[in-house]
Formats: structure tokens, sequence, C-alpha cells
């Protein structure tokens, strides 16, 4: 079975710091990687979808790159707010693995 | 609220029995997919269907079966359950592969 890792595992940073997180990913057979937030009690939030090496995608103050040649996608939150808190997951879909998820990084925002 | 339902929201029943999971998608996504998420595990990726016909597979029990139906709702059956069946199942639906796919509100499954 193909490994998905990202780190941090967690992560507490005040308001208003910028911070990001890595998801490493299988680089064979590579078709797309999925970034999720989830809060507690909720249910996974679709945040981007890329596929191509070199994609940048930004929602907001939220932002991910993708390096499918080396296998990792960075995630970036600008100027957090304790909105932000969740877990963030990432998934990678491989060709003959799907859908692989990460174990999360679970940000706290502290006011 | 992301436009995709499942049914029920809670379901509790005996080792042994067999239950049916169902969820609709958001009008006009064709494509589903099922997850188990169980205690002190991540998300599992279980099944994909897209427009009817079985898309790709992951780790899905044998005892564990799903279709997609010319509605395009899907419904997932477990049976033989076992007490470490016992999770939150997640539908999620998407236009296709390549999108983002968006999560219904999850049934949680107690085996006992």
């Amino acid at each position: 079975i193909l490994n998905v890792e990202q780190s941090p595992q967690s992560l507490h940073v005040q308001e208003g710091d910028s911070t990001n997180f890595t998801c490493s990913f299988p680089s064979s057979n590579f078709y797309a990687l999925h970034w999720y937030r989830w809060e507690t009690a909720k249910s996974p939030e679709a945040l981007f979808v890329m596929t191509l090496n070199g994609d940048e995608k930004k929602k907001g103050r939220i932002s991910a790159t993708l390096n499918t040649k080396e296998g990792y996608s960075y995630l970036y939150i600008k100027g957090s707010q304790p909105e932000d808190s969740a877990t963030y997951l990432c998934a990678s879909d491989n060709y003959g693995q799907n859908f692989v998820f990460g174990p999360g990084t679970r940000l706290s925002v502290l006011p | 609220d992301s436009g995709v339902t499942q049914t029920p929201k809670h379901l509790i029943t005996a080792t042994g029995q067999r239950v049916t999971l169902r969820c609709s998608p958001r009008s006009g996504d064709l494509s589903v997919y099922w997850y188990q998420q169980s205690l002190d595990q991540g998300l599992q990726f279980l099944i994909q269907y897209y427009n009817g016909e079985e898309r790709a597979k992951g780790n899905i029990l044998e005892r564990f079966s799903a279709q997609q139906f010319p509605d395009l709702h899907s419904e997932l059956n477990l049976s033989s359950l076992e007490l470490g069946d016992s999770a939150l199942y997640f539908c999620a639906s998407s236009p296709s592969t390549s999108y983002e796919q968006y999560f219904g509100p999850g049934t949680r499954l107690t085996v006992t």
C-alpha cells in the first residue's frame, strides 16, 4: 500500500500568523492530489484538486502548490484566523491505488 | 450543506446482521465515492462509481458491496457485520474523478 504522509502532525499558531504544512505522496502513477479541511463533528470539505506538476491554487487566504516529480504538496494559510482551526487532509489519487489519505495536520489557531 | 444526502444518520445493529446505507449525490454529479472512518483510523477509500459503473476499488471487504442506480443514488451494503465494522461511513460525489468531492454528513454505524 502506498504511503501518504503529512507533517507536522499538529500545529498551534497565533491569530494572524501565516503557516504551511506538507503532504508527501508517491510520485509514480500519479493522477491527482486532493486537499480537504475537516472540522470536528463535520464532514471533510474540499479545498483543492491538483493534477499538474507546478500547479498552484488559491482560495482566499489558503493556497497550495504541487510538485509531482518529487511527490510533495504544500498548503499555505496566510494570516490564520481561529475559524481556520481544523484538520487538513491530503489524499493522493494514483493509478492502481486510489485515494490514499494522509493522517492529517491538526491546526489550532489561538486568538 | 454540500448537497449530498445520506441516510440513515445513525444505525445500531448486531453482529452478523446486514445493513444498507444510502447516498444521494449532488444534482448533476455522476461520480459517487464511499469512505470509512473507524476509531483510531483515518479515512479509508472503499469504492467509486461513475454513472452506474464501478470505477475504482479501495480497501473494501468482500462482505461489503455497493451499487449506483440509474437515478445516480448509491447504496453500500454491509453484511455479516462484525464489531470492527463500527465506523462513520461517508459518501461523496463529484462531476468526475479529477474534480473536488463533496461529502455527505455520514452514517454512523454501531455494531454491538
